[in-house]
């Protein structure tokens, strides 16, 4: 079956990087896109960005640029997410989504979400 | 301050109907499709309508969408106690280069 597996809980302290992986299973991973949405403590979701799993190609929320980087390693269909300069509201629940290239077909398999808490 | 509009909360009883709102502008809704998302207590969001009005595979036809101009809406129909979750409305927005969410509707089945 369709899914993505994500990487465990993380804590860290201000300042410090963190790396999410996201690991693609039960379809052609170079045929989707796949957008990063976290979810603070009590509160909505906020997209972070989308990479192509095709070439590498990448668009990030305007408030994260400098701070994140996507990748993916297409040779084990993975997918990561790498946030740095942490801050406390950086705290949240981090998902990685299968986003096709086009809009209008929505974010349709969904990760199991990693916590990431950042407290000294 | 999302640039999405929801209601915060909506409620209704079993067997009722309900709809929830979503507010955008030109740049957003105006122009580009609607999907909608189901986020039941402590799990990953679930896509439940996509554009505009289209059902994933396995979705019940109890929920559908509607849009007009720069509004859109999700209709449930035959409200059952799992249907209890928090709701969100998602649109691409022109302005931004970015998809936009709603702030979330969370739904109580009394």
């Amino acid at each position: 079956q369709v899914q993505l597996v994500q990487s465990g809980a993380e804590v860290k302290k201000p300042g410090a990087s963190v790396k999410v992986s996201c690991k693609a299973s039960g379809y052609t991973f170079t045929s989707y896109g796949i957008s990063w949405v976290r979810q603070a403590p009590g509160q909505g979701l906020e997209w972070m960005g989308w990479i192509s799993a095709y070439n590498g190609n990448t668009n990030y929320a305007q408030k994260l640029q400098g701070r994140v980087t996507m990748t993916t390693d297409t040779s084990t269909s993975t997918a990561y997410m790498e946030l740095r300069s942490l801050r406390s509201d950086d705290t949240a629940v981090y998902y990685c989504a299968r986003d096709p290239p086009n809009w209008g077909y929505g974010m349709d398999v969904w990760g199991q979400g990693t916590t990431v808490t950042v407290s000294s | 301050q999302s640039v999405l509009t929801q209601p915060p909360s909506a409620s209704g009883t079993p067997g009722q109907r309900v709809t929830i709102s979503c507010s955008g502008s030109s740049s957003n809704i105006g122009s580009n499709t609607v999907n909608w998302y189901q986020q039941l207590p402590g799990t990953a969001p679930k896509l439940l309508i996509y554009s505009n009005n289209q059902r994933p595979s396995g979705v019940p036809d109890r929920f559908s969408g509607s849009k007009s101009g720069t509004s859109a809406s999700l209709a449930i129909s035959g409200l059952q106690s799992e249907d209890e979750a928090d709701y969100y409305c998602a649109a691409w927005d022109d302005s931004l280069n970015a998809p936009v969410f709603g702030g979330g509707t969370k739904l109580t089945v009394l």
